[in-house]
């Protein structure tokens, strides 16, 4: 039962457009991350926030933002979407221990 | 900071067979370990995790190992099944209790393909 919550699942959308990506989770986790997986599976780290008003730039460079008003919500937003942020974007969040992953949002840039 | 390895890469077995992912952390500070299976078009889904105070743990066909000394932790399936076909990570953390907030890290993946 997935208690993390990812809206799209897919989006196809055109070069230039602005995008958000929704995550909302019902666990009352203060830490939440946002993770870019391409086909070669691997899992890179792009922001984390651990806790409202609280967000960091993660391990592999981004041009996304996020924002961290509300505990349950960690949303990621490109500006100005290119054929390059095509990819698998994966929300997590977690209390301490290992985290609870979303279903993930399949973006693809035309 | 912490790096985890993790081989194979990919890994085919025939189903009934067991199959043995393997990772290896650089910092001996980490107490934490768990294990993800990802299917395809998911989410990892946590399957089973160590901590530093235990050598193994066993939940039915899965079983995790972990060897302090060498830093090195493992995944075994036995009797694999097609359901078990998934992409696996590793990761590796030092959890405090109270104090610093620490970041999964993560190994970088096998694919398991198990053939009927």
């Amino acid at each position: 039962e997935a208690d993390i919550y990812q809206t799209p699942r897919y989006l196809v959308i055109g070069t230039g457009k602005k995008i958000t990506l929704e995550c909302s989770q019902t666990m009352g986790h203060d830490k939440m991350y946002w993770y870019q997986q391409d086909p070669g599976m691997e899992l890179h780290l792009i922001h984390y926030s651990y806790g409202v008003n609280s967000t960091e730039k993660g391990d592999l460079s981004s041009e996304s933002t996020v924002s961290r008003i509300r505990t349950e919500h960690f949303p990621l937003t490109l500006e100005s979407a290119r054929p390059s942020h095509t990819s698998q974007y994966l929300c997590a969040s977690s209390e301490g221990g290992g985290y609870t992953f979303g279903s993930g949002t399949r973006l693809t840039v035309v | 900071g912490e790096n985890v390895e993790q081989h194979p890469s990919t890994l085919s077995v025939q189903e009934g067979d067991s199959a043995v992912i393997k990772c290896t952390y650089s910092d001996s500070a980490s107490n934490y370990f768990p294990w993800y299976k990802q299917e395809l078009g998911k989410g990892p889904q946590l399957i089973i995790d160590i901590r530093s105070n235990v050598g193994e743990k066993k939940d039915q066909r899965i079983a995790v190992t972990l060897n302090k000394t060498a830093k090195h932790f493992s995944l075994h399936i036995t009797e694999t099944q097609p359901e078990d076909s998934a992409v696996y990570f590793c990761a590796a953390k030092l959890m405090n209790y109270g104090g610093a907030t620490n970041k999964l890290i993560f190994g970088t993946g096998t694919l398991l393909a198990v053939q009927p």
